[in-house]
């Protein structure tokens, strides 16, 4: 089975720290995405990246940075933590060729609270 | 632009009742749609699919979904509810030409009474 895993499944920081968010997948991918999930708001796209240093901006990138180094790791970065950045934090990974969609594959999640 | 919408923010249905949670989409192309559950304080897992074919999709833990093309509905179903259904239902959808990005509707909770 395909793992996507991220390094913490719960965070409290303060605001104005720089945070980095970790997610590693085991299959391979060449996509990877993060998301935030809000009440109310659904999932919402931030980063993501159809391989390594590439990233490309999604709906509501403001206040966030990536980083994909490695194939298999995408590093979500909140600059300086504003608390309007409480959340949870989805990063996921899918692998494409054509009409063989396979969807994403997701992380067990990141709660992030800034205090 | 392409779009989900998933117009119950909740559903709620007796253990042993057919349910159905609802999903209307916009995109450009033909539509590659999923339906995702998600349990508390859990990422997302996927449930089905409908890339092309039988208009009627099955998937995990018995739900299916429907595929309506002139309605642009992808609604999921199950015949019969159990508890432990109960959970956060997210569609999802992809348009043919934007190639990776999905669009999420905002969720819907179903809540399953015994």
């Amino acid at each position: 089975d395909v793992k996507v895993t991220q390094s913490s499944r719960y965070l409290v920081k303060r605001t104005g720290e720089k945070v980095f968010l970790e997610c590693v997948q085991d299959m391979d991918h060449e996509n990877m995405f993060w998301y935030r999930q809000d009440p109310g708001l659904g999932l919402r796209l931030i980063y993501f990246s159809y391989d390594v240093k590439m990233k490309e901006k999604g709906d509501i990138p403001e206040g966030y940075s990536v980083s994909r180094e490695k194939k298999e790791r995408f590093s979500l970065i909140l600059e300086s933590a504003s608390t309007n950045q409480t959340s949870m934090y989805l990063c996921a990974s899918s692998f494409e060729r054509g009409r063989l969609s396979y969807g994403y594959t997701f992380g067990s999640g990141t709660r992030l609270t800034v205090v | 632009a392409q779009s989900v919408a998933q117009p119950e923010d909740q559903v709620n249905v007796a253990e042993g009742n057919p349910l159905t949670v609802k999903c209307t989409y916009s995109v450009s192309g033909n539509p590659y749609l999923f339906w995702y559950v998600q349990y508390p304080n859990r990422g997302l897992q996927f449930l089905l699919k409908y890339i092309t074919g039988d208009n009627l999709v099955k998937g995990s833990y018995g739900f299916e979904a429907e595929f309506n093309k002139s309605q642009t509905s992808f609604h999921l179903k199950k015949p019969s509810a159990l508890v432990s259904d109960s959970a956060l239902y997210f569609c999802a959808v992809r348009g043919q030409y934007n190639f990776n990005k999905f669009y999420f509707g905002s969720g819907t909770k179903l809540n399953v009474k015994p």
